[in-house]
């Protein structure tokens, strides 16, 4: 059974500041996703990373894989209320996904 | 590109009674939707793979008789909720699977509440 750790579960900070979420796991992913979901909507999809050490950028947004395809980040910068949601990272490997248990974000004015 | 749909998007209904919940892929062809149930603040637990054509996929602990899964084509996958009980109420997301690299396309959820 394939895990996916995220961390932290709940983080609450001042418009304006930098975070970072993490996705961990012990197994290698052939691609990876991010998605936000807000309060009573399905979740949106963010970015796929595929290559181990890839960094793509959103925005305010930058999304990092890790060199063995185990592991991601997500930085934001200068968060904004708007960026308030649940961050579910997915590792996918033949087919199939395995979601991170969420990361809660609020951001406040 | 990639919109999923889902309807209805909140339904009550009364305990015992059946409820069906629709998921449409608008513009393009899924062989595999999945079913997933989300609690208030937690992430999303899989319920079942729905592949076209054939038998749908339960993960453990999900009864196949409650949750009827049909996914007669490419672009519809329905989930029943038989026999409704109160502890059923929660949000009922589907997605659709796209593309060479597997990402899912979520729809907007359903709201199940069981009076």
């Amino acid at each position: 059974t394939q895990l996916l750790e995220q961390s932290p579960q709940f983080l609450s900070i001042q418009e304006g500041e930098n975070l970072t979420v993490y996705c961990n796991s012990s197994s290698v992913f052939s691609s990876l996703q991010w998605y936000r979901q807000e309060p009573g909507e399905g979740p949106v999809l963010l970015v796929t990373v595929v290559t181990g050490g890839e960094v793509k950028k959103l925005k305010r947004l930058t999304f990092q894989f890790g060199d063995a395809r185990k592991d991601s980040s997500l930085h934001i910068t200068a968060a904004q209320p708007g960026d308030t949601g649940l961050y579910l990272c997915a590792g996918t490997d033949a087919g199939k996904s395995t979601f991170g248990d969420g990361t809660t974000l609020t951001v406040k004015p | 590109g990639a919109v999923v749909s889902q309807h209805p998007s909140r339904v009550i209904c009364k305990s015992g009674t059946s409820v069906k919940i629709e998921c449409r892929s608008l513009d393009f062809q899924a062989t595999t939707m999945f079913w997933y149930r989300q609690f208030p603040k937690q992430s999303l637990m899989l319920m079942a793979t729905s592949n076209e054509g054939s038998k749908a996929t339960y993960e453990q602990g999900v009864e196949k008789d409650k949750f009827l899964i049909n996914h007669a084509s490419l672009t519809l996958s329905t989930l029943t909720v038989t026999s409704a009980h109160p502890e059923d109420s929660s949000f009922y997301i589907c997605s659709a699977m796209s593309g060479a690299l597997y990402e899912q396309y979520f729809g907007p959820g359903t709201r199940l509440t069981v009076t």
